[in-house]
């Protein structure tokens, strides 16, 4: 057990819809970050935050938005969403500010399903 | 930005045998360079890692070496071990968050 909690762990939904993931790190990280895994890609770096703020950017859609609550949890929204969607998103913290190397402790991931 | 290739995608080992699985990346501002184990239904867990001020590190029966020239690093496994079997990430990690090649699916075959 990695110590972070991510849920829904599977979700079904319709194209077009809009979903919530949400992401509780480790106890004391102040890292956040999400990933996006699909099987063809890998592990994709969406978006980081760090102690509520925004850290850095990766590979993340318009129609993807996330945020950082000051109790440290995160959700991930998703928009509009489409076939293509369909993937496992991970959630990791860490507990060494952004600048710095350090594990990332994963969740086990919301597995999206669009229909 | 940065971009790790990680080379096979699929291998296969009779139990006992070593596994060999290499990486590349391009930014050579790149210091910090994990890799990581997932098992089915789990999350990517963190197996060992290697810094850009060493070439080789070793934890039983798990060894990593870096070329920094050549931007390559490489994860040895000895001895496999049907427990082996698992899809393993490289990932590399200099001014932005870790970037993650498209791992290796490892089978051990007993």
């Amino acid at each position: 057990d990695s110590g972070v909690t991510q849920t829904p762990k599977h979700l079904i939904t319709a194209t077009g819809q809009r979903v919530t993931l949400r992401c509780s790190p480790r106890s004391g990280d102040l890292s956040v970050y999400w990933y996006q895994q699909s099987l063809d890609q890998g592990l994709q770096f969406l978006i980081q935050y760090y102690n509520g703020e925004e850290r850095a950017k990766g590979n993340i859609l318009e129609r993807f938005s996330a945020q950082q609550f000051p109790d440290l949890h995160s959700e991930l929204n998703l928009s509009s969403l489409e076939l293509g969607d369909s993937a496992l998103y991970f959630c990791a913290s860490s507990v060494f500010p952004p600048a710095n190397t350090g594990e990332l402790f994963f969740g086990e991931g919301s597995r999206l399903t669009v229909l | 930005g940065e971009n790790v290739e990680q080379h096979p995608s699929t291998l296969s080992v009779q139990e006992g045998d070593s596994a060999v699985i290499k990486c590349t990346y391009s930014d050579s501002a790149s210091n910090y360079f994990p890799w990581y184990k997932q098992e089915l239904g789990k999350g990517p867990q963190l197996i060992i890692d290697i810094r850009s001020n060493v070439g080789e590190k070793k934890d039983q029966r798990i060894a990593v070496t870096l070329n920094k020239t050549a931007k390559h690093f490489s994860l040895h496994i000895t001895e496999t071990q049907p427990e082996d079997s698992a899809v393993y990430f490289c990932a590399a990690r200099g001014n932005t968050p870790l970037v993650f090649g498209k791992g290796t699916r490892l089978s051990v075959i007993a």
